[in-house]
Protein backbone atom coordinates (compact mmCIF):
# COMPACT_ATOMS: atom_id res chain seq x y z
CA UNK A 1 0.00 0.00 0.00
CA UNK A 2 1.77 3.07 -0.96
CA UNK A 3 -0.40 5.42 -0.51
CA UNK A 4 0.04 8.76 -2.17
CA UNK A 5 2.68 8.74 -5.16
CA UNK A 6 4.06 11.98 -7.31
CA UNK A 7 6.30 11.91 -9.92
CA UNK A 8 8.67 13.24 -10.92
CA UNK A 9 10.52 14.05 -7.10
CA UNK A 10 12.20 17.35 -8.82
CA UNK A 11 12.04 18.97 -12.52
CA UNK A 12 13.79 21.89 -13.50
CA UNK A 13 12.28 24.04 -16.55
CA UNK A 14 12.93 26.79 -18.23
CA UNK A 15 10.32 29.55 -19.10
CA UNK A 16 7.83 28.68 -21.50
CA UNK A 17 8.31 24.52 -21.69
CA UNK A 18 5.45 22.58 -20.51
CA UNK A 19 5.16 19.79 -18.27
CA UNK A 20 3.05 17.48 -16.62
CA UNK A 21 3.22 16.50 -12.74
CA UNK A 22 1.57 12.86 -12.38
CA UNK A 23 -0.04 11.87 -8.90
CA UNK A 24 -1.46 8.51 -8.07
CA UNK A 25 -3.25 7.25 -5.15
CA UNK A 26 -4.29 3.35 -3.99
CA UNK A 27 -6.49 4.23 -1.66
CA UNK A 28 -9.70 4.09 -3.35
CA UNK A 29 -10.15 7.84 -2.14
CA UNK A 30 -13.18 9.75 -3.92
CA UNK A 31 -11.42 13.00 -3.57
CA UNK A 32 -8.41 14.39 -4.91
CA UNK A 33 -6.22 17.62 -4.26
CA UNK A 34 -2.91 19.53 -5.71
CA UNK A 35 -1.20 22.19 -3.91
CA UNK A 36 1.71 24.51 -3.89
CA UNK A 37 3.86 25.36 -1.21
CA UNK A 38 5.60 28.71 -1.47
CA UNK A 39 8.12 29.90 2.09
CA UNK A 40 5.67 31.41 4.64
CA UNK A 41 2.35 30.96 2.61
CA UNK A 42 1.43 28.04 3.77
CA UNK A 43 -0.26 25.29 0.91
CA UNK A 44 -2.57 26.76 -1.33
CA UNK A 45 -5.07 24.91 -3.26
CA UNK A 46 -4.64 24.68 -6.91
CA UNK A 47 -7.31 22.57 -7.98
CA UNK A 48 -9.66 19.87 -6.53
CA UNK A 49 -11.37 16.80 -7.67
CA UNK A 50 -14.66 15.95 -5.24
CA UNK A 51 -14.86 12.48 -7.38
CA UNK A 52 -13.87 11.11 -10.60
CA UNK A 53 -14.84 12.54 -13.77
CA UNK A 54 -15.21 16.55 -11.98
CA UNK A 55 -12.75 18.53 -11.16
CA UNK A 56 -12.69 22.36 -9.99
CA UNK A 57 -10.91 25.40 -9.10
CA UNK A 58 -9.08 26.46 -5.57
CA UNK A 59 -7.46 29.39 -4.64
CA UNK A 60 -4.74 29.89 -7.43
CA UNK A 61 -5.77 27.85 -10.48
CA UNK A 62 -4.22 30.43 -13.04
CA UNK A 63 -1.83 28.79 -14.89
CA UNK A 64 -2.54 25.42 -14.19
CA UNK A 65 -5.09 23.27 -16.05
CA UNK A 66 -5.63 19.54 -14.37
CA UNK A 67 -7.09 16.01 -15.40
CA UNK A 68 -8.98 13.40 -13.19
CA UNK A 69 -8.04 10.38 -15.42
CA UNK A 70 -9.62 7.70 -13.06
CA UNK A 71 -10.34 7.08 -9.43
CA UNK A 72 -6.26 6.68 -9.23
CA UNK A 73 -4.62 9.09 -10.87
CA UNK A 74 -4.88 13.12 -10.84
CA UNK A 75 -2.19 14.75 -13.24
CA UNK A 76 -1.16 18.88 -13.09
CA UNK A 77 -0.27 20.23 -16.20
CA UNK A 78 1.84 23.84 -16.78
CA UNK A 79 1.41 24.54 -20.20
CA UNK A 80 3.62 27.49 -20.38
CA UNK A 81 6.33 27.69 -17.05
CA UNK A 82 6.88 30.92 -15.57
CA UNK A 83 9.58 31.78 -12.44
CA UNK A 84 6.37 32.67 -10.24
CA UNK A 85 5.62 29.06 -10.64
CA UNK A 86 8.47 27.91 -8.93
CA UNK A 87 7.20 25.90 -5.73
CA UNK A 88 6.89 22.76 -4.16
CA UNK A 89 3.74 20.75 -5.28
CA UNK A 90 1.78 18.10 -3.01
CA UNK A 91 -1.00 15.91 -4.30
CA UNK A 92 -3.64 14.55 -1.68
CA UNK A 93 -6.02 12.36 -1.48
CA UNK A 94 -9.22 12.25 1.09
CA UNK A 95 -12.20 10.41 1.68
CA UNK A 96 -14.78 12.33 3.77
CA UNK A 97 -16.43 10.98 6.95
CA UNK A 98 -18.13 13.05 8.91
CA UNK A 99 -16.78 16.28 9.46
CA UNK A 100 -13.38 15.51 10.54
CA UNK A 101 -11.57 13.62 7.60
CA UNK A 102 -7.45 13.07 6.51
CA UNK A 103 -6.08 14.37 3.96
CA UNK A 104 -2.75 12.17 2.75
CA UNK A 105 -0.32 13.67 0.73
CA UNK A 106 2.56 12.25 -1.60
CA UNK A 107 6.32 13.44 -1.07
CA UNK A 108 5.84 16.27 -3.25
CA UNK A 109 7.59 17.96 -6.76
CA UNK A 110 10.16 20.55 -6.41
CA UNK A 111 10.00 22.52 -9.41
CA UNK A 112 12.19 25.07 -10.28
CA UNK A 113 11.55 27.43 -13.43
CA UNK A 114 14.46 29.73 -14.86
CA UNK B 1 -5.73 38.89 6.40
CA UNK B 2 -5.13 35.71 5.80
CA UNK B 3 -7.41 33.13 6.28
CA UNK B 4 -5.51 31.28 9.07
CA UNK B 5 -2.88 33.07 11.27
CA UNK B 6 0.01 31.59 12.85
CA UNK B 7 3.33 32.79 14.14
CA UNK B 8 5.89 31.19 12.27
CA UNK B 9 8.35 31.37 15.14
CA UNK B 10 10.79 29.41 15.48
CA UNK B 11 9.85 28.59 18.84
CA UNK B 12 13.71 27.04 20.30
CA UNK B 13 12.93 25.33 23.70
CA UNK B 14 15.05 22.97 25.67
CA UNK B 15 13.86 18.99 26.01
CA UNK B 16 11.53 18.39 28.74
CA UNK B 17 9.52 21.92 27.81
CA UNK B 18 6.12 22.62 27.62
CA UNK B 19 5.45 24.73 24.57
CA UNK B 20 2.68 26.00 23.06
CA UNK B 21 1.18 27.81 19.69
CA UNK B 22 -1.89 29.63 18.66
CA UNK B 23 -3.57 30.40 15.77
CA UNK B 24 -6.58 32.74 14.94
CA UNK B 25 -9.25 31.81 11.89
CA UNK B 26 -11.18 34.17 9.94
CA UNK B 27 -14.02 32.36 8.90
CA UNK B 28 -16.85 31.99 11.27
CA UNK B 29 -18.66 29.50 9.49
CA UNK B 30 -15.58 27.22 9.75
CA UNK B 31 -16.51 23.44 10.81
CA UNK B 32 -13.80 21.60 11.32
CA UNK B 33 -10.00 21.95 12.76
CA UNK B 34 -6.81 20.07 12.59
CA UNK B 35 -3.12 20.29 13.23
CA UNK B 36 -0.55 18.49 10.68
CA UNK B 37 2.81 18.23 11.39
CA UNK B 38 5.05 18.41 7.98
CA UNK B 39 9.01 17.44 8.97
CA UNK B 40 11.54 19.53 7.00
CA UNK B 41 10.98 18.74 2.77
CA UNK B 42 8.53 16.34 3.71
CA UNK B 43 5.00 15.90 3.48
CA UNK B 44 2.38 17.41 5.43
CA UNK B 45 0.56 14.67 7.65
CA UNK B 46 -2.13 14.84 10.50
CA UNK B 47 -1.50 14.83 13.89
CA UNK B 48 -4.84 15.69 15.58
CA UNK B 49 -8.09 17.00 14.73
CA UNK B 50 -9.40 19.58 17.49
CA UNK B 51 -12.98 19.06 18.87
CA UNK B 52 -15.26 21.47 19.94
CA UNK B 53 -14.25 20.06 24.28
CA UNK B 54 -10.85 20.02 23.11
CA UNK B 55 -8.87 17.09 22.96
CA UNK B 56 -6.08 15.04 23.96
CA UNK B 57 -3.33 12.47 22.06
CA UNK B 58 -0.63 11.48 24.64
CA UNK B 59 1.34 14.77 25.44
CA UNK B 60 -0.41 16.96 22.87
CA UNK B 61 -3.79 18.96 23.88
CA UNK B 62 -5.39 20.78 20.88
CA UNK B 63 -8.28 23.28 22.12
CA UNK B 64 -11.06 25.04 19.99
CA UNK B 65 -12.37 28.94 20.84
CA UNK B 66 -15.22 29.39 18.30
CA UNK B 67 -16.08 32.48 20.06
CA UNK B 68 -12.70 34.30 19.86
CA UNK B 69 -12.22 32.28 16.81
CA UNK B 70 -8.68 30.54 17.78
CA UNK B 71 -7.14 26.96 17.95
CA UNK B 72 -4.10 26.17 20.14
CA UNK B 73 -1.86 23.36 20.28
CA UNK B 74 0.08 22.09 23.56
CA UNK B 75 2.69 20.06 23.56
CA UNK B 76 3.85 18.65 27.01
CA UNK B 77 7.53 17.10 27.92
CA UNK B 78 9.12 18.01 24.65
CA UNK B 79 11.39 15.59 22.76
CA UNK B 80 13.86 16.16 20.37
CA UNK B 81 11.73 14.09 17.89
CA UNK B 82 9.00 17.09 18.03
CA UNK B 83 11.07 19.60 16.23
CA UNK B 84 8.92 20.32 12.79
CA UNK B 85 6.28 22.89 11.75
CA UNK B 86 2.93 22.37 13.02
CA UNK B 87 0.40 23.60 10.35
CA UNK B 88 -2.94 24.90 11.59
CA UNK B 89 -5.71 23.85 8.84
CA UNK B 90 -9.50 24.80 8.60
CA UNK B 91 -12.00 23.75 6.59
CA UNK B 92 -12.81 26.56 4.42
CA UNK B 93 -16.89 25.29 4.13
CA UNK B 94 -19.06 22.67 4.21
CA UNK B 95 -17.19 19.59 2.13
CA UNK B 96 -13.24 18.74 2.21
CA UNK B 97 -11.92 21.74 1.39
CA UNK B 98 -8.93 22.44 3.68
CA UNK B 99 -7.13 26.17 4.29
CA UNK B 100 -3.53 26.24 6.41
CA UNK B 101 -2.04 28.10 8.14
CA UNK B 102 1.44 29.35 7.19
CA UNK B 103 2.73 27.08 9.85
CA UNK B 104 4.44 27.27 13.40
CA UNK B 105 8.29 26.21 13.59
CA UNK B 106 9.26 24.62 16.89
CA UNK B 107 13.10 23.70 17.41
CA UNK B 108 13.61 21.37 20.56
CA UNK B 109 17.01 21.37 21.57
CA UNK B 110 19.01 18.85 24.15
Amino acid sequence: NAGVTQTPKFQVLKTGQSMTLQCAQDMNHNSMYWYRQDPGMGLRLIYYSASEGTTDKGEVPNGYNVSRLNKREFSLRLESAAPSQTSVYFCASSEVRGPFYEQYFGPGTRLTVT
Amino acid sequence: RKEVEQDPGPFNVPEGATVAFNCTYSNSASQSFFWYRQDCRKEPKLLMSVYSSGNEDGRFTAQLNRASQYISLLIRDSKLSDSATYLCVVNKRTGNMLTFGGGTRLMVKP
